[in-house]
């Protein structure tokens, strides 16, 4: 089964305002997450990632904080800009049996900026 | 820099049909990816090359899907025969290797049709 999730799957903001998008993860082991955007018709594109010695990393108006204790990452974005509608994800590079990483996503954050 | 180069970028086919889907990844990038993408969900993995070696293949409905990278760069997927569930979008992404902090630049994806 999926080893990333996200809370809500509509997250609907006004231009201007700051977007808050979350993603809860059940592998304790779990240490390196990554958020993709996908614009409707392409594929995901890398955003910012983190790793699991961080709480916090920030990049150009988006933040991704990591809460161990709880699971839970969110990616935060800044002044949000109606570019900034996409579907967003939240995925993980899982260990496989190969002893390589497989890079598993969640279902999707859709978030629509209205002008 | 060149992306990830998909084609055809639409197909429809009816059921029972056969599909293949063509996939050149990044110059240098030794790890592709298939992953099927349902309307409404994330991408899930259908399978992982490393050069022409297959690293997962756990997820791929083998009784229908095949794929092959047998020089190590381009790739195809196949579906003989489809069935209507297989109607979805079909993404190859590529990465250098396939180590923990690996990531993903995916192409447009293929969007396939099954009546």
């Amino acid at each position: 089964g999926e080893s990333v999730g996200l809370h809500l799957p509509t997250l609907s903001v006004q231009e201007g305002d700051n977007s808050i998008i979350n993603c809860a993860y059940s592998n304790s082991a779990s240490d390196y997450f990554i958020w993709y955007k996908q614009e409707s018709g392409k594929g995901p594109q890398f955003i910012i990632d983190i790793r699991s010695n961080m709480d916090k990393r920030q990049g150009q108006r988006v933040t991704v904080l990591l809460n161990k204790t709880v699971k839970h990452l969110s990616l935060q974005i800044a002044a949000t800009q109606p570019g900034d509608s996409a579907v967003y994800f939240c995925a993980e590079n899982m260990g496989s049996s190969g002893g390589s990483y497989i890079p598993t996503f969640g279902r999707g954050t859709s978030l629509i900026v209205h002008p | 820099e060149a992306g990830v180069a998909q084609s055809p970028r639409y197909k429809i086919i009816e059921k029972r049909q056969s599909v293949a889907f063509w996939c050149n990844p990044i110059s240098g990038h030794a790890t592709l990816y298939w992953y099927q993408q349902i309307l409404g969900q994330g991408p899930k993995l259908l399978i992982q090359f490393q050069n022409n070696g297959v690293v997962d293949d756990s997820q791929l409905p083998k009784d229908r899907f095949s794929a092959e990278r047998l020089k190590g760069v381009d790739s195809t997927l196949k579906i003989q025969p489809a069935k209507l569930e297989d109607s979805a979008v079909y993404l190859c992404a590529s990465s250098i290797g396939t180590g923990r902090n690996e990531k993903l630049f995916f192409g447009s994806g293929t969007q396939l049709s099954v009546l």
